[in-house]
């Protein structure tokens, strides 16, 4: 049981390149989200998914694109990576939309932009 | 938007003291509460959460209080071990105009515990 699992762990861009981050948990979840992590500021949500054929956005969606592409796999896109997008990027899923959302968390995903 | 205060950004003790987080927010239609922990290099693990209804849980050497009238809430870990040393994050839960949580977390800024032994 693997739980939340993200690739890659770690990936170097230049400015202006694109790339996708992938993300699937096989924990039956009905709800996924990409949160990013840097330092001082706590994990700022991007983007969710409360459902399968649902997205929304978070509290910092600009410059980034997802697709939740069946129940398990939700993919976050970077179409013109920028140094500010250097980050620790963390996906998550949650059992329900609905009360207590317990998030599982995958291990992260460390983007450096030069 | 919700926002979500921690408070300190650094906190430092000694083995067997007890440490405490408290963490502000802003929405008072926020109904869930849960914490964090997030030890060096790895993903963040709910420790300990509490809904709207409750004012206070507790589970082993942690607790959490809840003050909705001020509208904040705080961690408390008693008896702290070298092995709590780790950054610990607050979290603030939307409810939406329906009434249902998309589960939505909003997370504060983070502080860092250091337990020396």
């Amino acid at each position: 049981n693997a739980g939340v699992t993200q690739t890659p762990k770690f990936q170097v861009l230049k400015t202006g390149q694109s790339m996708t981050l992938q993300c699937a948990q096989d924990m039956n979840h009905n709800s996924m989200y990409w949160y990013r992590q840097d330092p001082g500021m706590g994990l700022r949500l991007i983007y969710y998914s409360a459902s399968e054929g649902t997205t929304d956005k978070g509290e910092v969606p600009n410059g980034y694109n997802v697709s939740r592409l069946n129940k398990r796999e939700f993919s976050l896109r970077l179409e013109s990576a920028a140094p500010s997008q250097t980050s620790v990027y963390f996906c998550a899923s949650s059992p329900r939309i609905s009360g207590a959302n317990v998030l599982t968390f995958g291990a992260g995903s460390r983007l450096t932009v030069l | 938007g919700e926002n979500v205060e921690q408070h300190p950004s650094t906190l430092s003790v000694q083995e067997g003291d007890s440490a405490v987080i408290k963490c502000t927010y802003s929405d008072s239609a926020s109904n869930y509460f849960p914490w964090y922990k997030q030890e060096l290099g790895k993903r963040p693990q709910l420790i300990i959460d509490i809904r709207s209804n409750v004012g206070e849980k507790k589970d082993q050497r942690i607790a959490v209080t809840l003050n909705k009238t001020a509208k904040h809430f705080s961690l408390h870990i008693t008896e702290t071990q070298p092995e709590d040393s780790a950054v610990y994050f607050c979290a603030a839960s939307i409810r939406d105009a329906g009434g249902t949580s998309y589960g939505k977390l909003t997370f504060g800024q983070g502080t860092i515990l250091t337990v020396h032994p």
